[in-house]
């Protein structure tokens, strides 16, 4: 059990660039989760998948995003046309049992939009 | 929308001192957990509750969840510069395949030697 993985760990990006971000769950983990954390606040949900299928996505989930889980194992997580507002960490996590046992999150991406 | 508030959001006090911290919502969650982290660091989890009224202890962490599953407190018994960091609460959402949580903004908690 290595933990969850997220590369890269900071990003600074041009507005509106794309950029995407890498997270590898916990093998046994059949639930993977996305979210968005910035300054002074707590994480906010995104998105979640069970298996390869994308079960709920938030409002914060604007068509710039997209998010895809193809084999069930790793995800990644897309910003088209980049925003300064975007700036933020972007944390993910997995979980055997949903959301009643707890959640193993990565040390998450630190995007910069300049 | 469900919201959690965190009180307070700030808190510094000297090592050896006792401390809780509060979760406060209108909403019924059908589970409640609290994380910690660490600058830069994805958070961490403590403990998770799902029972109404129900105490868990983690070493010199007790935490309870409300009897109306809407409230939960941290209490740090003795507390160690270790014990420095974000504590955050978050709710479970229950119903139509949510599986998402809902955090709370976090208690930025010093403990000074």
């Amino acid at each position: 059990d290595t933990g969850v993985s997220q590369d890269p760990r900071h990003k600074i990006t041009k507005r509106g660039q794309n950029v995407t971000f890498r997270c590898d769950p916990i093998s046994e983990h059949n639930r993977l989760y996305w979210y968005r954390q910035t300054l002074g606040q707590g994480p906010e949900f995104l998105t979640y998948f069970q298996n390869e299928a994308q079960l709920e996505k938030s409002r914060l989930l604007s068509d710039r995003f997209s998010a895809e889980r193809p084999k069930g194992s790793f995800s990644t997580l897309e910003i088209q046309r980049t925003e300064q507002g975007d700036s933020a960490m972007y944390l993910c996590a997995s979980s055997r049992r949903g959301q009643s046992y707890g959640y193993t999150f990565g040390s998450g991406t630190r995007l910069t939009v300049v | 929308t469900q919201l959690l508030e965190q009180s307070p959001q700030f808190l510094s006090i000297q090592e050896g001192e006792n401390l809780t911290v509060y979760c406060n919502s209108s909403s019924v969650f059908s589970s409640l957990q609290w994380y910690r982290q660490e600058p830069g660091e994805g958070p961490v989890l403590l403990v998770t509750v799902v029972t109404g009224g129900e105490v868990k202890k983690l070493k010199r962490l007790t935490f309870q969840f409300g009897d109306a599953r809407k409230d939960s407190s941290l209490h740090i018994t003795a507390a160690q510069p270790g014990d420095t960091g974000l504590y955050l609460c978050a709710g479970g959402r229950s119903g139509g395949g949510a599986d998402g949580l809902t955090f709370g903004k976090g208690t930025h908690l010093i403990i000074q030697p």
